[in-house]
């Protein structure tokens, strides 16, 4: 099985402050990888898939990279409205199988 | 704009069957693959199994015995049952759907329901 992990488990940042969370695979996913943001009492919602493509709709201060085993997700200038917990998402074809990294709660 | 809902008791006694409805309005189902992902109390999201309108599934490994979903596109709605509950099985579940033909993009999300299992 394919583990994620996610660093930080959370973190305090303030208004306009750029905020860089990891998400690493046990083993190369290629660019299988999306970001969720997940606040309280809401269904989650897809920021970036494949790694590093922008979700239509979503503001552009959000963006991901990376490829392989080490991914990264970047907010840059947080607003107020970004308050959530975070997820990243591994996935394949064969089998069709996914698994969630463990979250990342950014608060301001 | 799709939406999901989904439906289903909020109590479910252990060693009983969950059984949860996922209706699907705004869009036909088809060409779509639809999931459950499920969030424990204070953990993280856990993905429970896919159904395309053609009917192959899969699911997670951990859940997979006890897993079994079905999908009926003429009522846009497909449903969970998820057998032999125990309270590891208490979470927020939701429906969702892919986006771009993926099952994992997960575009649609529907708001969750909580279910409890519980004597």
């Amino acid at each position: 099985d394919i583990q994620m992990t996610q660093s930080p488990s959370s973190l305090s940042a303030s208004v306009g402050d750029r905020v860089t969370i990891t998400c690493q695979a046990s083993q190369d996913i290629d660019n299988y990888l999306n970001w969720y943001q997940h606040k309280p009492g809401k269904a989650p919602k897809l920021l970036i898939y494949h790694a590093s493509n922008l979700e239509t709709g979503v503001p552009s201060r959000f963006s991901g990279s990376g490829s392989g085993t080490h991914f990264t997700f970047t907010i840059t200038n947080l607003q107020p409205e970004d308050i959530a917990t975070y997820y990243c998402q591994q996935f394949d074809s064969l089998p069709p199988l996914s698994t969630f990294g463990p979250g990342t709660i950014v608060e301001i | 704009q799709v939406q999901l809902q989904e439906s289903g008791p909020g109590l479910v006694k252990p060693s009983e069957t969950l059984s949860l409805t996922c209706a699907v309005s705004g869009g036909l189902m088809r060409s779509h693959y639809w999931s459950w992902i499920r969030q424990s109390p204070g953990k993280g999201l856990e993905w429970i199994g896919y159904i395309h309108d053609s009917g192959s599934t899969n699911s997670n490994p951990s859940l997979k015995s006890r897993v079994s979903m079905s999908v009926d596109a003429s009522k846009n709605q497909f449903s969970l049952n998820l057998s032999s509950v125990t309270a590891a099985d208490t979470a927020v579940y939701y429906c969702a759907g892919g986006f771009y033909g993926s099952i994992f993009i997960v575009g649609y999300w529907g708001q969750g329901i909580p279910v409890t299992v519980s004597s």
